[in-house]
């Protein structure tokens, strides 16, 4: 079946400008995480959904970054006023229910984000 | 709070020579351990994982990886290595309790010459 789609693939903007990237889970995985990939950072968690509710919040750098789910499937991550840090990879990744006690996530190819 | 060291950022083989990649982790808690693997341009994909049981898990391309509690480790080995295993190799932990974050090492690339 279809994997974990992420859209746009690669986004450059300008500094100061609202960007919104998008998380298409695979069918009938209720939860669903955002991690970020830089050169400086690694692999950063952002934040985590079960269904459309979002109990770990933890890793949003800033209150410039804000995510949600809808439906229990699509998610946004949005971010406001761009800085040039926020250039990195954007990863989104699901998890069946049947492997959620096992914590088995599946990545999507990310989005690419450039900060001019 | 879990966290993941890497000792190698990068390590060169020869084609069909063995490799180790390592990984400690720390955590207060029990933990599931996982290895990714992100190929040039390609996102993460799950090479293997240790949840319970056998503290020797394998991959279908013949990585395994070693559970040792007592060192914190969870060494990534493959005995004969192909061209076709260049990448990223990535260490990971999480809380062993259903849904948690993943919290990654700083990953190691591996490069294969022939």
């Amino acid at each position: 079946g279809a994997g974990v789609s992420q859209s746009p693939s690669n986004k450059v903007t300008e500094k100061g400008k609202d960007v919104e990237l998008r998380c298409d889970p695979i069918s009938g995985h209720t939860a669903l995480y955002w991690y970020r990939q830089s050169l400086g950072q690694g692999l950063e968690f952002l934040i985590y959904f079960q269904g459309n509710s979002a109990p770990d919040k933890s890793g949003l750098p800033s209150d410039r970054f804000s995510a949600e789910r809808t439906g229990g499937s699509v998610s946004t991550l949005t971010i406001q006023r761009t800085q040039q840090e926020d250039s990195a990879v954007y990863l989104c990744a699901s998890t069946h229910p049947g492997r959620l006690a096992m914590n088995e996530q599946f990545f999507g190819p990310g989005t690419r984000l450039t900060v001019l | 709070a879990q966290s993941v060291t890497q000792l190698d950022s990068q390590v060169p083989v020869f084609e069909e020579a063995p490799v180790e990649l390592r990984c400690n982790y720390s955590s207060s808690v029990s933990v599931y351990l996982f290895w990714y693997v992100q190929y040039p341009n390609q996102g993460l994909q799950l090479l293997l994982k240790y949840l319970s049981g056998s503290t020797l898990v394998e991959s279908i391309n013949g990585f395994e990886a070693e559970f040792n509690k007592s060192q914190t480790s969870f060494h990534l080995r493959k005995p004969s290595v192909h061209i076709s295993d260049t990448a990223e190799y990535f260490c990971a932990v999480s809380e062993a309790q259903g849904a948690q974050k993943l919290v990654f090492g700083q990953g190691t690339r591996l490069t294969i010459n022939p």
